[in-house]
């Protein structure tokens, strides 16, 4: 079976400061793992993801995130947050075999203060 | 159009009404999903299409719960006698593939229909 976690379902940083947003996952065969962005009244946008290559992927808007097999974890993380990214940011893992066996954690909302 | 379309954007219905929801994937992407997010929450998988070919069902809540895809292109989830619990954002998404599903394509988001049962 597989599953995702993300540990906080709030986070809020200063403007300028870096940003971790935390993500584990289970998976028993080799997962693909995506990190995705909603911004409100917007659909989901694709941040990065992580497919077996490089275990350090960088993303858009400045966003990188780390696969650690040995903790199972995929946090995403930006050095210097922007008030545009204050948005709910998804985790999300896939099992490579398969199209549609798709989990979605349940979200982080990110507020960015001035 | 350049991305993947939803409509209609909201939707308010009776309990016990019958809905339909549209999804334009994006032009020639093969792979086709509809999702249901509640309120606070990700959301769920409800039903994956290639091309006309349901492959995945395993996500509908009950049978009221409907989808087709008949030409491979749009796509039509229909929710028959509407429950308050089928409240949600129904997002679909849409991705390209060049071998059958491995899991790792980017998946492209509408902006979803939120459905409101009253």
């Amino acid at each position: 079976a597989q599953s995702v976690t993300q540990l906080d379902s709030h986070v809020s940083v200063s403007e300028g400061t870096p940003v971790l947003l935390r993500c584990n996952y289970s998976s028993s065969y080799s997962p693909s793992l995506f990190w995705y962005v909603q911004h409100p009244n917007k659909g989901l946008q694709l941040l990065l993801k992580y497919t077996s290559a490089a275990t350090l992927v960088k993303g858009i808007n400045g966003f990188e995130a780390e696969f650690k097999k040995s903790e199972t974890s995929f946090h995403l993380t930006k050095p210097s947050a922007h008030m545009s990214d204050a948005a709910e940011y998804f985790c999300v893992v896939t099992l490579y075999s398969s199209a549609s066996k798709i989990i979605f954690g349940s979200g982080t909302r990110l507020s960015i203060r001035p | 159009g350049a991305g993947v379309s939803q409509s209609p954007r909201y939707k308010v219905a009776k309990r016990g009404q019958d809905v339909a929801l549209r999804c334009d994937p994006i032009s020639g992407h093969v792979s086709l999903f509809w999702y249901q997010q509640a309120l606070g929450q990700g959301p769920e998988f409800l039903t994956y299409f290639q091309n006309e070919a349901q492959l995945d069902k395993s996500g509908l809540p009950s049978d009221r719960f409907f989808a087709e895809r008949p030409e491979g292109s749009v796509s039509t989830l229909k929710i028959q006698r509407t429950q308050q619990e089928d409240s949600a954002v129904y997002l679909c998404a849409s991705s390209q593939i060049s071998r059958p599903g491995t899991g790792s394509e980017t998946q492209y988001f509408g902006p979803g229909t939120r459905l409101l049962v009253l």
